[in-house]
């Protein structure tokens, strides 16, 4: 059974960076890209980018470069999303999805999501 | 980037009705459209992928169309379970982008 565990709540402030992590499970880790989608309170879906952990490439939305850094550890089976100078604009629920190349070409699988919350 | 447009922003329907979700895209994405359904204070889940196609364990119910730039997602005989925010997604290009949403209610 495919899943994806993300880290817990993250509380943070102004200025500061936090890092959440994403362990799958249930499939070859290193055969599928792992996206990152924002979601910020009452709102709508934001993509903010991709790793392949086959190659540890990625692809960034513009809007999150400079924002969010991409990682994954294929021992571990885990992908990692740091996010930098944190404001309020950050706060949202961060999920991980992998995406099925190759079937349904589209996010098959979420994380349970981490909230982060920043504040002083 | 590609702006998708989905319509409407909100929907209010009795059970039992069929109800239609449009998303509208800014430029050609073929049949790279996906749909998904979020419940609330639930994650989002897979429902229609390359436009038309049901995901795994999705009820028949569902169903999607379209190709190119429009793209409608129906729900026939609505039921409570179906209470849910409802988002198109396109898989063309680089950055993936999502319509806003639509928050579907029962009457």
């Amino acid at each position: 059974e495919v899943q994806l565990q993300q880290s817990g709540t993250l509380l943070a402030r102004p200025g500061a960076s936090v890092k959440m992590s994403c362990k799958a499970s249930g499939y070859s880790f290193t055969s599928y890209w792992m996206h990152w989608v924002k979601q910020r309170p009452g709102q709508g879906l934001e993509w903010i980018g991709a790793i392949y952990p086959g190659n540890s490439d990625t692809s960034y939305n513009q809007k999150f470069k400079g924002k969010a850094k991409l990682t994954a550890v294929t021992s571990a089976s885990t992908a990692y999303m740091e996010l930098s100078s944190l404001t309020n604009e950050d706060s949202a629920v961060y999920y991980c999805t992998r995406w099925d190349y190759g079937s349904s070409y589209a996010m098959d699988y979420w994380g349970q999501g981490t909230s982060v919350t920043v504040s002083s | 980037d590609i702006q998708m447009n989905q319509s409407p922003s909100s929907l209010s329907a009795s059970l039992g009705d069929t109800i239609t979700i449009t998303c509208h895209a800014s430029q050609n994405i073929n049949v790279w459209l996906n749909w998904y359904q979020q419940k609330p204070g639930n994650i989002p889940k897979l429902l229609i992928y390359k436009a038309s196609n049901l995901h795994t364990g999705v009820p028949s119910r569902f169903s999607g169309s379209g190709s190119g730039t429009g793209f409608t997602l129906t729900i026939s005989s609505l039921q409570p379970e179906d209470i849910a925010t409802y988002y198109c997604q396109q898989g063309q290009s680089y950055p993936w982008t999502f319509g806003g949403g639509t928050k579907l209610e029962i009457k």
